[in-house]
């Protein structure tokens, strides 16, 4: 089974529609990352969390909101959603070891089209 | 603000051949650089982190190189395959808020 899954992996909505994604993970990470990645561009932060009373705002935060209900899930939420969040969107886990900032681990990722 | 550069965009090349894949970074205060894979519908998959004290790091056929004075950082694939195909992205973890900046991706194609 996969250590970091994401649900749904595809969703078409319309536009002021509220939605979630889900991000589970099962590698016993402290931190966990919401991601969105555009055509010709990298990924980019919207929520980070370094635990489940930790919630930071990324680079791009707005009109968005997370939820970490426990150290293995972190769920992304879009309260009235626009054409331009239509993107694919990342969660990922990562882990201190030894003091060092460690690798990130990512989900397949979702598909998300607003109409 | 730390930017990350990936050229080219795309690169295609015969099997076999060796190739570098070129990411250069704005600010060199940085923590670690890393290299990752994406291939369609199966998410990011970690290839090479490189601290910031470090000059280099070795995978099999990768090697990843870094240059923190340059800005730069190259990842060099030998005896190049068809399974390589897919898009190389290289992040830039910032010292300080330990947040990845990343680059837009090369997409590479091995043609058999």
């Amino acid at each position: 089974d996969a250590d970091v899954t994401q649900t749904p992996r595809n969703r078409i909505t319309k536009t002021g529609k509220r939605i979630m994604l889900e991000c589970s993970q099962t590698k016993g990470h402290d931190r966990m990352y919401w991601y969105r990645q555009d055509p010709g561009l990298g990924l980019r932060l919207i929520y980070y969390s370094f635990d489940v009373k930790d919630i930071n705002k990324g680079e791009i935060s707005d009109g968005y909101s997370v939820s970490r209900q426990a150290q293995a899930k972190f769920s992304l939420s879009l309260e009235s959603a626009i054409p331009n969040q239509t993107a694919l969107y990342f969660c990922a886990t990562s882990d201190l070891v030894g003091g060092d900032q460690e690798t990130q681990y990512f989900g397949p990722g979702t598909r998300l089209l607003v109409l | 603000k730390q930017e990350v550069t990936q050229i080219p965009a795309a690169l295609s090349v015969p099997e076999g051949e060796n190739l570098v894949l070129n990411c250069s970074f704005t600010d060199s205060a940085i923590y670690n650089l890393q290299w990752f894979r994406q291939d369609p519908g199966k998410g990011l998959t970690s290839l090479l982190l490189i601290q910031s004290s470090q000059r280099e790091q070795t995978s099999g056929r990768l090697n990843a190189s870094l240059d923190k004075s340059s800005g730069r950082s190259t990842l060099y694939i030998a005896a190049s395959q068809p399974g390589d195909s897919a898009t190389y992205l290289c992040a830039v973890m910032n010292d300080g808020n330990y947040q990845l900046i990343w680059g837009a991706g090369t997409k590479l194609i091995i043609k058999p």
